[in-house]
């Protein structure tokens, strides 16, 4: 069975630190990967995804990730925080032979930026 | 553009009861709504999936006649909660997703606002 793995449960970091959240899935076949936000009392909204193509991908508000297939993993970057950033990120796998579209997410990282 | 709306957003009711939350997609067409539960600091639990005209696909070990979903239209599905119970309270988040295009199954999933659902 498919399943998301995020290594970092809390992070703290104070701005313009470096970010990188850690993001492994399990599935042998071809996988879209996402990475989505919560801000405090919002919905959850896509960051960025992965498809197919470069592994670098970039998305809103700065955030990167690479996916690294020989490793299964997804990682998040952003270069430098701001206090703005704080929030609940969740990477989430959908397996490429879902035709449904079902995800399934880890189990989240809060993130703290200190101002 | 690709907004979901929920509702409610948050609901206390007594033990017994049924509680129906409504999951719309508002500028957009949905044949596929997903339906998700979150505990306290813990991650989005796919509970099932909405189909648009038919019956819903429920993950393994979500009881269907404990969660009715009804998918009537392509802009709104209900999650019914019947006679909940202390342990059915939780967050329940709805996702939405555009039908636009062959490969549909690749758009990404638009997040509704969340419904708290608190059983006394």
């Amino acid at each position: 069975a498919q399943s998301v793995s995020q290594h970092n449960h809390h992070v703290i970091l104070s701005e313009a630190a470096s970010l990188e959240l850690g993001c492994n899935y399990s599935y042998g076949g071809t996988v879209n990967l996402f990475w989505y936000v919560q801000y405090p009392g919002q919905h959850l909204q896509l960051l960025l995804k992965y498809f197919s193509g470069d592994p670098l991908v970039k998305g809103i508000k700065g955030f990167e990730a690479e996916f690294i297939k020989s490793k299964f993993s997804f990682n998040l970057r952003k270069p430098s925080v701001q206090w703005s950033d704080t929030a609940e990120y969740f990477c989430a796998v959908k397996g490429g032979s879902s035709n449904t579209g079902k995800l399934i997410f880890g189990q989240g990282t809060t993130l703290q930026v200190k101002p | 553009g690709a907004v979901v709306s929920q509702h409610p957003s948050w609901v206390i009711c007594k033990s017994g009861t049924s509680v129906k939350i409504e999951c719309r997609s508002l500028d957009f067409q949905a044949t596929t709504m997903f339906w998700y539960r979150q505990f306290p600091k813990q991650s989005l639990m796919l509970m099932a999936t909405s189909n648009e005209g038919s019956k819903a696909t429920y993950e393994q070990g979500v009881e269907k006649d404990k969660f009715l979903i009804n998918h009537a239209s392509l802009t709104l599905s209900t999650l019914t909660v019947t006679s909940a119970h202390p342990e059915d309270s939780s967050f329940y988040i709805c996702s939405a997703r555009a039908e636009t295009g062959p490969a549909y199954s690749n758009q990404p999933q638009h997040f509704g606002d969340g419904t708290r659902l608190s059983i006394l």
